[in-house]
């Protein structure tokens, strides 16, 4: 258990609909990292949150969204849902802003089907 | 950009056996951090290893072994006596300053498209 909680674990939902996907850090840990893992694209960064702010970003569509609130856990929304939006969508965290100083570690995921 | 190569899409070996997954990567940057995640059915990323550009010592945790090495960009992890336990899709990973950001550059991991271990008894 590498202590990054993620919810829901499973995701249905249709194309044109909205979702929003929950990640809590580990303890104490301050950045907040999203990454999608489908088929034909493998493991991609999409955005990452240090302290509430945006720190860097990825390939993430402009119909993708996300924020860090004060308690430090995050959410992804996802709108206008297409059928290649499905995917695993990870959430990792680390304690601090680099990744060369810290491990990132990942939550469960959350796979997101759009029929 | 970088780029992580893994080639072995998926391997299949029997119990006891060793196995050596292969990763090749580009870059650009004098120093970075590779890293290998294994993947269980489960889904979980699970955190293998952390290692620096500037360490080329080869790194042993129980049957588990990392060979780095810089003059071919390679960073290939042996499993010794591999166990069905073993079965999973393994990545490996490089780090990357992301350029911009609001205060400057972060950094992100690349990953290799995996290689998918099966372990039979």
């Amino acid at each position: 258990d590498s202590g990054v909680t993620q919810t829901p674990k499973h995701l249905i939902t249709a194309t044109g609909q909205r979702v929003t996907l929950r990640c809590s850090p580990r303890s104490g840990d301050l950045s907040v990292y999203w990454y999608q893992q489908s088929l034909d694209q493998g493991l991609q960064f999409l955005i990452q949150y240090y302290n509430g702010e945006e720190r860097a970003k990825g390939n993430i569509l402009e119909r993708f969204s996300a924020q860090q609130f004060p308690d430090l856990h995050s959410e992804l929304n996802l709108s206008s849902l297409e059928l290649g939006d499905s995917a695993l969508y990870f959430c990792a965290s680390s304690p601090g802003l680099a990744i060369t100083s810290d491990t990132q570690y990942f939550g469960p995921g959350t796979r997101l089907t759009v029929l | 950009a970088q780029k992580v190569t893994q080639a072995q899409t998926e391997i299949s070996v029997v119990e006891k056996e060793d196995v050596t997954l292969d990763c090749v990567y580009e870059t650009r940057d004098t120093t970075y951090y590779l890293f290998w995640y294994k993947q269980p059915p489960s889904g979980e990323l699970v955190f293998l290893i952390r290692r620096n550009s500037f360490d080329e010592q080869n790194e042993i945790s129980g049957r588990y072994s990392w060979n780095f090495q810089k003059s071919t960009s390679s960073f290939n992890f042996t499993i010794t006596a591999s166990q069905v336990v073993d079965s999973a899709v393994y990545f490996c990973a490089l780090s990357e300053i992301t350029e911009g950001g609001i205060k400057g550059g972060s950094e992100k991991l690349v990953f290799g498209k995996g290689t998918k271990l099966t372990v039979n008894p």
